[in-house]
């Protein structure tokens, strides 16, 4: 079965950069789209980035473009995070997530999530 | 862009059928897919496509979509469903997944 197994997740100051890794087994990873999703403490989820197989394209959200990179190591079968000028606010769960997968036309849906690491930015 | 709403809580006894609802003007339109959070631990996709279920998932939680609302079901209500749940579709306008704002379900 998918296995998604992040890490790098630690206590930074504001301003400061983490990156994030996430190790996949039981999937065709070179072929596979990739997220990082989030979820601040008591919050909801947040999609925040994702990569397709060939790094071709990468999408960012809003709330992280200009900030956070997502890029991947098809080799390795490991996807990443880079996180620069973080903020208080960018604290919470980091999920790797295998996905968006395609389901027909317009359908795509995230398909598994690893455990999260989790990521706090306070002086 | 999307926004997904959701209640944030239901309240569902046990052996009774929970329905947490997903709303979105035409959400009949797109595909959307339901994620179980249990406290402490990572999210669980539980239904895709609406109405589909990965394997591993019981024949208790469906899906279904119309209208305005899409709607998950959990039949037959376990102490162990108690979970968050979120909805999630694809935002084909700018390329994003998009959540809904979870709800929380609590069994009596």
């Amino acid at each position: 079965q998918v296995q998604l197994v992040e890490s790098g997740g630690d206590l930074v100051k504001p301003g400061g950069s983490l990156r994030l890794s996430c190790e996949a087994t039981g999937l065709t990873f070179s072929r596979s789209y990739m997220s990082w999703i989030r979820q601040a403490p008591g919050k909801g989820l947040e999609w925040i980035s994702y990569i397709t197989d060939s790094s071709r394209y990468r999408y960012h959200a809003d709330s992280v473009k200009g900030r956070f990179t997502i890029s991947r190591d098809n080799a390795k079968n490991s996807v990443f995070l880079q996180m620069n000028s973080l903020r208080v606010e960018d604290t919470g769960v980091y999920y790797c997530a295998y996905g968006p997968v395609p389901c027909g036309g317009d359908c795509y849906y995230i398909a598994n999530w690893g455990q999260g690491t989790p990521v706090t930015v306070s002086s | 862009s999307y926004v997904l709403t959701q209640p944030p809580s239901v309240s569902v006894a046990p052996g009774k059928t929970a329905r947490i609802t997903c709303e979105e003007n035409n959400i009949g339109r797109k595909s959307v897919h339901w994620h179980q959070q249990k406290p402490g631990q990572a999210p669980v996709l539980v239904v895709y496509d609406d109405s589909d279920r990965p394997s591993g998932i019981p024949e208790r939680f469906s899906g279904s979509n119309s209208g305005n609302t899409a709607t998950l079901t959990i039949s037959r209500v376990e102490a162990g469903d108690e979970a968050d749940y979120y909805c999630q579709v694809w935002d084909s306008g700018s390329d994003q997944v998009v959540f809904g704002g979870g709800t929380k379900l609590t069994v009596l």
